[in-house]
């Protein structure tokens, strides 16, 4: 079975600062990776994907995560935040190209201050 | 851009009531989902449907729910008989391709409370 940690709940950072939230997975089969974005009062957003290839993954509002395989890991990481992107964010895994359903971690809050 | 529109947005119900949480998936979308999540706690797979019929669940989706695409636009998520920890967010999905790879679209969710 699949599982999902985001260790922290809450990360405060100021605007302009770097940010990284962590996410850790466990399976034991190839897994597509995910992260999923909730602005206030919206539905969940895609991010950004891992399925195959480069480890090194971009969005296009700036957010980079690296599948650690070897760590079962997948970071999420900003050079530098902008109040904009005060929101909770979600990792998520699935177990590859049949499954249809997502497994999520619980969040975590981000909370960009001035 | 589509979207997957979600009503309501706020529902309250008092515990034995049933309850139906409404879902318009993107009209070319062929796989549906219900996911919920209880305040605090994980984003959790509900069940997926296709072609009119359950493709899969979780063993959070007893006899209490129910889902059903009554009209070929709406996906709806009927709880029979409420209980006090149905209260969570619940969030509608819709995949073109129903692989998780591909991502899906959800909804912004309805807030259910069970009082």
């Amino acid at each position: 079975a699949q599982s999902v940690t985001q260790l922290d709940s809450q990360v405060p950072v100021f605007e302009e600062a770097p940010v990284e939230l962590r996410c850790n997975y466990s399976s034991s089969v190839s897994v597509y990776l995910f992260w999923y974005v909730q602005y206030p009062n919206q539905g969940l957003q895609l991010l950004l994907k891992y399925l195959s290839g480069s480890t090194l993954v971009e969005s296009i509002n700036g957010f980079e995560a690296e599948f650690n395989k070897s760590q079962t890991s997948f970071h999420l990481r900003k050079p530098s935040v902008h109040i904009s992107d005060t929101a909770e964010y979600f990792c998520a895994v699935s177990g590859g190209p049949s499954q249809g359903n997502l497994i999520f971690g619980k969040g975590t809050k981000l909370s960009v201050k001035p | 851009e589509p979207e997957v529109t979600q009503t309501p947005s706020h529902q309250v119900t008092q515990m034995g009531q049933e309850v139906i949480l409404r879902c318009v998936p993107i009209s070319n979308h062929l796989y549906f989902y219900w996911y919920r999540q209880i305040l605090g706690q994980k984003v959790e797979f509900l069940v997926s449907f296709y072609n009119n019929e359950i493709s899969e669940k979780s063993e959070i989706f007893d006899d209490q729910f129910s889902v059903e695409r009554p009209d070929g636009s709406n996906f709806t998520l009927k709880i029979r008989s409420t209980k006090l920890e149905d209260s969570a967010m619940y969030f509608c999905a819709s995949s073109e391709l129903g692989i998780a790879g591909h991502g899906y679209t959800f909804g912004s969710g309805t807030r259910l409370t069970v009082v």
